[in-house]
This record gives structure tokens, C-alpha cells and sequence, in this order.
């Protein structure tokens, strides 16, 4: 069985300029988790689906951070515009409704914002 | 809001040796789940342990077993027979417990444990 599939691994931009990172859960898992990991610090939560609805994402930078899971299938997170104080790198993460409470990590994007 | 700290910045362990790392946490929660998850350097999250407030019984797995004081909101972790492959950080991590749904993790700053030769 796959594991969590975020893409790229990578992405460099310069300020200003808008991204995008995919994750595609694990088959079955409903529930969905973006985290932020800032160097040298623990991962922190963006935002938490159920199915396709986003039920925690009281920590997402809204003006310029945006989340969409259309299908309860895979996900994608949008910054526009990026700074500099993004560059971080964002983990995906799902559980499923049996083991609700072990998350199974993908291995993340390591964003770079020059 | 819960908070988990995480003590030890760096800890070095020779390898076949036992290293135990501390946690400790602050919740007003009395049902809950506490994690150590190991990141491996450029590589995924993985769960390592796993162990339910409501247990008093401490979790094992294999060379990786916890001790769990509830009273004094302490998680530390204990890896016998270190390995060069348990190189990693270690990360601590409280969820709430939830009945319908997962919650997020609260994680600690980490500790980056090196095993040497």
C-alpha cells in the first residue's frame, strides 16, 4: 500500500510569487492534515479536513494561504503571495476513521523563499 | 491549549547503549493520546510509540519503551540497544482524545539524538 504522496519534494521561488503543494493520502484515510514545520521546531497544524470539509483551520493564514480538498481525495495548498517568513517545509498527513489517532506523515515539501 | 516541551536539544548515545529521552506536557485534558514520532534527516515522520492517557500500563515496542507519569504530565522515552539507524530527531506529541474524528498533533521542538560507532 502507498504511503502519503506530497509533491515536489523541493520548490524555490522568489518573494511575491504564488505556490502550490499536492498530497495524495493514504486510500481510505478521511481525514486530512496540513502541518507547517519551521526550522528546528515540531511541526505545526494549517489545517485539518473531514472528507472535503475543512473542519479545523483556525491557524491558516488566510489572506494568504488557501486549502482545497475537492472529493475528500487529495489536497492542494496554495500560498499567494509567498514571503519570505514561508520558507518552511509543509507536511501532509491522514488517518483513517478506524485508527483515527495515528497519523502517517508524507515525506514533505521543503519550500525556499528568496 | 496544550504545550509539550521537550528539554534536551541534542543528546549522543554510543551505539548498543541505552539513551532515554524526556518529554514533559501541560493539558487540563484527562482523556488524551501521547506519540514520540522519529524524522530521520531529509526523510518522513514515523510513529514510533504510542500510548493512551487512560492506560497505566507504559507502551513497548521492541527496543522502544516509554515511561508514562500521568501526575506528573512526564513522557519520556527509553531506546535500549541504540542503533547507528536510530540517528534521528525525536519529536513528543499530544492529541486530544476524540470519539469521531482525529485532532491535531501538539508537537515539541524536538531533540536530535545521535547514535555513534
Amino acid at each position: 500500500e502507498a504511503g502519503v504522496v506530497q509533491s515536489p519534494r523541493y520548490k524555490i521561488i522568489e518573494k511575491k510569487q504564488p505556490v502550490a503543494f499536492w498530497c495524495n493520502p493514504i486510500s481510505g484515510h478521511n481525514t486530512l492534515y496540513w502541518y507547517r514545520q519551521n526550522l528546528g521546531q515540531g511541526p505545526e497544524l494549517l489545517i485539518r479536513y473531514e472528507n472535503e470539509e475543512a473542519v479545523d483551520d483556525s491557524q491558516l493564514p488566510k489572506d494568504r494561504f488557501s486549502a482545497e480538498r475537492l472529493k475528500g481525495v487529495d489536497s492542494t495548498l496554495k500560498i499567494q503571495p509567498a514571503e519570505l517568513g514561508d520558507s518552511a517545509v509543509y507536511l501532509c498527513a491522514s488517518s483513517s476513521q478506524i485508527s483515527k489517532n495515528i497519523q502517517y506523515f508524507g515525506a514533505g515539501t521543503r519550500l525556499s523563499v528568496l | 491549549a496544550q504545550t509539550v516541551t521537550q528539554s534536551q536539544p541534542e543528546m549522543s548515545v554510543q551505539e548498543a547503549e541505552t539513551v532515554t529521552l524526556s518529554c514533559t506536557y501541560d493539558t487540563s485534558e484527562n482523556n488524551y493520546y501521547l506519540f514520540w514520532y522519529k524524522q530521520p534527516p531529509s526523510r518522513q515522520m514515523i510513529l514510533v510509540i504510542r500510548q493512551e492517557a487512560y492506560k497505566q500500563q507504559n507502551a513497548t515496542e521492541n527496543r522502544f519503551s516509554v515511561n508514562f507519569q500521568k501526575a506528573a504530565k512526564s513522557f519520556s522515552l527509553k531506546i535500549s540497544d541504540s542503533q547507528l539507524g536510530d540517528t534521528a530527531m525525536y519529536f513528543c506529541a499530544f492529541m486530544k482524545h476524540a470519539a469521531n474524528s482525529g485532532y491535531a498533533l501538539n508537537f515539541g521542538k524536538g531533540t536530535s539524538l545521535l547514535v555513534t560507532p
